[in-house]
């Protein structure tokens, strides 16, 4: 059964410094690979889609790596800003199902 | 840019009561999918319908919930008998394609509290 874990649950950070986020996932027989931002009690924003295929992802300051063999991901965010103060979810799918299995969650928060 | 919307924003119903919550995914997808969030917790797979039938569901989805496509544009998850542990924020997702480029796009959510 796959399961997601991330570390760590909480991040406090200072505006202007990067940091990396980190997802693992116990079963590599994936397709996609996703992150999310969730503001509180608000819905989820896809940030970057990773394929099975692909080493990494970028879009803006974002920067998203995939190690399928590891069963590893880390979400890179440079000149991290209070707007990027959220919580950060990763997904991966069922393989051989479209269903998405989440990750308890990064608390992100950028101070000013 | 198009979105996945989701009505209402909020329901509040009594235990025993039906609710039926709405969803309108964004129109060149045919992939849909319900999830829920029970606050604290992780976002958890409820079902996911494609080509008008329901493709996969969970051990969540009993008996109780059902879901429906009754024309081209809406999408909506009813459950029939309401409990208290239904208490939730349910969201709405579509895909363009499912496999290999299956991006999930979800909606606001809707928050369920049973009373």
């Amino acid at each position: 059964k796959q399961e997601v874990t991330q570390i760590p649950a909480a991040l406090s950070v200072p505006e202007g410094e990067n940091l990396v986020l980190n997802c693992s996932f116990t079963d590599s027989a994936i397709y996609n690979l996703q992150w999310f931002r969730q503001d509180p009690g608000k819905g989820l924003t896809s940030l970057l889609l990773i394929q099975s295929s692909q080493r990494e992802q970028t879009s803006g300051r974002l920067n998203a790596s995939l190690d399928k063999s590891s069963g590893r991901s880390t979400l890179y965010i440079a000149a991290s800003q209070p707007g990027d103060s959220a919580t950060y979810l990763c997904a991966v799918d069922g393989g051989a199902t479209n269903k998405l299995i989440f990750g308890t969650g990064t608390l992100l928060a950028v101070q000013p | 840019e198009p979105e996945v919307t989701q009505t209402p924003s909020h329901q509040v119903t009594q235990m025993g009561q039906e609710v039926i919550l709405r969803c309108v995914p964004i129109s060149n997808h045919l992939y849909f999918y319900w999830y829920r969030q029970i606050l604290g917790q992780k976002v958890e797979f409820l079902v996911s319908f494609y080509n008008n039938e329901i493709s996969e569901k969970s051990e969540i989805f009993d008996d109780q919930f059902s879901v429906e496509r009754p024309d081209g544009s809406n999408f909506t998850l009813k459950i029939r008998s309401t409990k208290l542990e239904d208490s939730a924020m349910y969201f709405c997702a579509s895909s363009r394609t499912g496999g290999l480029f299956n991006e999930q796009f979800f909606g606001p959510g809707t928050r369920l509290t049973v009373l």
